[in-house]
């Protein structure tokens, strides 16, 4: 399984400026995922971002809010923009692998807008 | 569309106890199933799998079966460790959905000692 690394692993962020959260894998990848959990709730998939293809969102989340870029099969950022304190969350990214699309995860970000 | 549903939490068990997470879904054609843990503080893993049905997934020492019939892939471990607590998330796959994954909302388990 790829070994997925996450940074920052948390931050408490300024109400109204952005974080930019890194994603890197020890493997090239194909497809990429980002997720938003919030404290003790399921996963919310933000979008899923294919090397060489504009990022796909999911209903209710919009490119401006999350920019994301995939430059290359081992490394991904998403942005959050202009954040609020409902923004606070955990923001997970997973790859997916197989035919099946087993996803494993990265460690996550702790994000926390005051 | 599809959908994946959890019995809720959160269930305390004894160490050493019998555990059963129920799981059933809702998709058309064949979905894959997965069970993942969410130990505290960390994140997620992919515990087992299952790609069709009757196939058994199986991954210290929990188990998980695929029924068609029932639309089940409910988790079962047979002896509970303090260590098994944590958050357990039932999802499937399926290719009518390019492959995104369906999360169910997640079982909390604490097992004391």
């Amino acid at each position: 399984s790829a070994v997925i690394s996450q940074k920052p692993s948390r931050d408490i962020c300024q109400r109204g400026t952005s974080l930019t959260i890194q994603c890197q894998v020890d493997s090239q990848v194909t497809m990429m995922f980002w997720y938003r959990q919030q404290p003790g709730q399921s996963l919310t998939l933000i979008a899923t971002a294919n090397q060489g293809s504009e990022a796909t969102y999911e209903s209710g989340f919009v490119i401006d809010k999350f920019p994301i870029s995939r430059p290359n099969l081992t490394f991904s950022t998403l942005t959050v923009s202009n954040m609020s304190p409902e923004d606070s969350s955990i923001y997970l990214c997973s790859v997916g692998q197989g035919v099946y699309n087993e996803q494993f995860f990265g460690p996550g970000t702790r994000l926390t807008v005051l | 569309g599809d959908s994946v549903t959890q019995m809720e939490g959160p269930v305390t068990l004894s160490e050493e106890a019998f555990l059963t997470i129920n799981c059933t879904y809702t998709a058309t054609g064949y979905p894959s199933l997965f069970w993942y843990v969410q130990y505290p503080g960390e994140g997620l893993q992919l515990l087992l799998k299952a790609t069709k049905a009757d196939d058994k997934g199986s991954n210290k020492g929990f188990e998980a079966t695929y029924r068609k019939e029932t639309t089940s892939f409910h988790l079962e471990k047979g002896s509970v460790q303090v260590s098994d607590s944590a958050v357990y998330f039932c999802a499937l796959s399926n290719a009518g959905n390019n492959r995104k994954l369906i999360w169910g909302l997640g079982t909390s388990l604490a097992v004391n000692p």
